[in-house]
């Protein structure tokens, strides 16, 4: 069985600076999908960014980049000149096409953002 | 687009009561819904998976007779809540994937549970 892990309960960043919040999972499929979403205090859930398993380039969207280490199962999550709205817990999912089509969630990061 | 709703965001109700939530895909129609749970500070667990038209998949450890699942149309699914007590009490999500792309889920924005 899959599965998820965030080593790393709750993070600390001085504002504009840079984290990174880890991810490894654990599968013998191939074909799969990792997600990092983003919980603030509405506890809406939002995508913060996806990354399929096929492709060797690290995704990024704006200040929000992956290091996808395929081989060494793991998908850290940088975020550069951190801001006070990106406070939150973040979620690192899997996603196995080839599977159960569940999302598989790590236990979840809270990123506090120091002013 | 890809917007899912839940009604409603908030719902108190007393022990032995019946509650029901929606969850609607608001702008494009739903092959699978899931509804999770989430405790004070934790992950989401997974409770049930549901397609239009067919019976719930439950999650070990999930009681089908107490958390109804019905996912009567492409767009709307619901969970009722039957004989609600204290420990029901809970932060319930549903998302909901496109048939076109199965593998990313779309959420709700939740409902708050609480049980008297």
């Amino acid at each position: 069985a899959q599965t998820v892990t965030q080593s790393q309960p709750e993070m600390s960043v001085q504002e504009a600076e840079t984290v990174t919040l880890s991810c490894t999972y654990d599968t013998s499929e191939s074909d799969y999908y990792l997600f990092w979403y983003k919980q603030p205090p509405s506890r809406q859930m939002i995508l913060v960014i996806r990354q399929e398993a096929y492709k060797q380039q690290n995704a990024t969207e704006n200040r929000f980049s992956v290091n996808f280490q395929k081989a060494a199962k793991s998908f850290s999550l940088k975020i550069s000149d951190s801001q006070l709205g990106d406070a939150a817990m973040y979620f690192c999912a899997y996603f196995s096409s080839s599977g159960t089509y569940k999302y598989i969630f790590g236990t979840g990061t809270r990123l506090k953002v120091l002013a | 687009g890809a917007v899912v709703s839940q009604h409603p965001s908030w719902v108190i109700c007393k022990s032995g009561t019946s509650v029901k939530i929606e969850c609607r895909s608001l702008d494009f129609q739903a092959t699978t819904m899931f509804w999770y749970r989430q405790f004070p500070k934790q992950s989401l667990m997974l409770m049930a998976t549901s397609n239009e038209g067919s019976k719930a998949t439950y999650e070990q450890g999930v009681e089908k007779d107490k958390f109804l699942i019905n996912h009567a149309s492409l767009t709307l699914s619901t969970l009722t809540v039957t004989s609600a007590h204290p420990e029901d009490s809970s932060f319930y999500i549903c998302s909901a994937t496109r048939t076109e792309s199965s593998y990313e889920q779309y959420f709700g924005p939740g409902t708050r549970l609480t049980v008297t």
